[in-house]
């Protein structure tokens, strides 16, 4: 099946810096991918959908300027939490689709924020 | 908004018995696809079904699409050790994006 990375895989970070997490697909194009926050033992929270060469939408709830979202090429897109705080620290998944509808999703690994 | 419920939340059963997860839509679905979680890991697709009372086997595991495709099951025969892990269900409506329960926690003793 089709590849996304992510990385990196863990970060540890000082309160109040900005870290930034990249998504790409390895061999399919994306013109769109999704990022979801998983806390320990619960399920995947959709945080935004991303849009390549467009803005991203956000879920409601989650405040745009603090997870900054850019989908600069079909292959990658970055997600920056900026300012990061201690209740940030959280598993931080992307996931792509090759198709719009009916495909399957396929997920990077992950990213292990953890803010000190 | 279209909302997908599963249940149970945990389920720990010994190595040999039967499990199964239930998912259910507050709205009907074009598509319902299964994921499963391993401890540290990231989902990982299983199936997807399309068609209403669709269902489709994996070697011990068998996936259920409802008739009015608001509902799916996922029903693993004889769990072994390495079923162990959380079963997520998404579910797509439309021109929605995909909506994942809450997922259902297997733990298997030996």
């Amino acid at each position: 099946g089709a590849v996304v990375s992510q990385h990196p895989s863990r970060v540890i970070c000082k309160s109040g810096t900005s870290v930034k997490i990249e998504c790409r697909s390895l061999d399919f194009q994306a013109t769109t991918m999704f990022w979801y926050r998983q806390f320990p033992k619960q399920s995947l929270m959709l945080m935004a959908t991303s849009n390549e060469g467009s803005k991203a939408t956000y879920e409601q709830g989650v405040e745009k300027d603090k997870f900054l979202i850019n989908h600069a090429s079909l292959t990658l897109s970055t997600l920056t939490v900026t300012s990061a705080h201690p209740e940030d620290s959280s598993f931080y998944i992307c996931s792509a689709s090759e198709g719009f509808q009916n495909t399957e999703a396929f997920f990077g690994q992950g990213t292990r924020l953890t803010v000190v | 908004g279209q909302q997908v419920m599963q249940i149970p939340q945990y389920q720990h059963v010994q190595e040999g018995e039967d499990f199964t997860t239930y998912c259910n839509s507050s709205t009907t679905l074009s598509n319902i696809q299964w994921y499963k979680q391993r401890p540290g890991g990231h989902p990982v697709f299983l199936i997807q079904l399309v068609k209403s009372g669709e269902v489709k086997k994996q070697k011990r595991l068998t996936f259920q699409f409802g008739e009015a495709k608001k509902n799916s099951s996922l029903h693993i025969t004889a769990t072994q050790t390495t079923d162990v892990g959380t079963y997520f269900c998404a579910g797509l409506s439309g021109y929605s994006t995909l909506t994942f329960g809450k997922g259902t926690m297997l733990l298997v003793s030996p």
